[in-house]
């Protein structure tokens, strides 16, 4: 089964707002990564995280990271129409990478 | 730079034919992998490989056979293929072992079989 299940599976917003995804997980993990997913196109990396830390920065981009409780969070702050497209977490364990169903995000111009 | 490099982009098979999906890549990865994609369910891992001549089974091995002569290169093979394999496949490298690193993929093969 999936390692990753992301929540919400759609959010729609405006652009200049704020968007948070939200990720858990079930086991161990060597590190957590979020990807993003134009329609009909390959996945692109955006920002990892290991295990032993709790919170980091990309640009517009923060991720948190709670091994206690197995989540992760992505927050996309000051949207743009163009960030329009469906994000993934993965988590990492020796190499065997597990994706979530990933959540849809629309930003309206 | 090329990165990540899938062939055929589209394919349609008949039930029972075989078919090699064709990943290469040209940053000298240890690291290649295999994932399917369909319609809510995010991406399933097939199998993979931390070098060449080393392969491993992911989540959803069965059906597809892999192999890696070399470092570049980590075809999949689907030898009797079924409905239940049309999908969008993807291959993906990374130059970090162990620890993980980041994925870089290809652009996509969509199958659908017949």
């Amino acid at each position: 089964s999936q390692q990753g299940e992301e929540d919400p599976q759609a959010l729609s917003i405006q652009e200049g707002e704020n968007a948070t995804m939200n990720c858990s997980y079930k086991t161990s993990i060597n590190n957590l990564q979020w990807y993003r997913q134009n329609s009909g196109r390959g996945l692109v990396h955006l920002i990892l995280i290991r295990s032993n830390e709790r919170e980091k920065h990309s640009g517009r981009l923060r991720v948190t990271l709670d091994t206690s409780k197995k989540s992760s969070s992505l927050l996309i702050t000051a949207s743009r129409a163009a960030d329009t497209a469906s994000y993934f977490c993965a988590t990492d364990w020796y190499n065997d990478m597990r994706f979530g169903a990933g959540t849809r995000l629309t930003v309206k111009p | 730079n090329a990165g990540v490099t899938q062939t055929p982009k589209f394919q349609v098979l008949k039930t029972g034919q075989s078919m090699t999906l064709q990943c290469a890549q040209d940053m000298n990865h240890e690291y290649m992998s295999w994932y399917r994609q369909d319609p809510g369910m995010g991406l399933r891992l097939i199998h993979y490989s931390v070098g060449a001549g080393i392969t491993d089974q992911g989540e959803v091995p069965n059906g597809y056979n892999v192999s890696r002569s070399t470092t570049e290169d980590f075809p999949l093979r689907l030898l009797s293929a079924a409905p239940s394999q049309t999908s969008v496949y993807f291959c993906a490298s990374s130059s970090l072992t162990g620890k993980g690193g980041e994925l870089f993929f290809g652009e996509g093969s969509r199958l659908t079989v017949l």
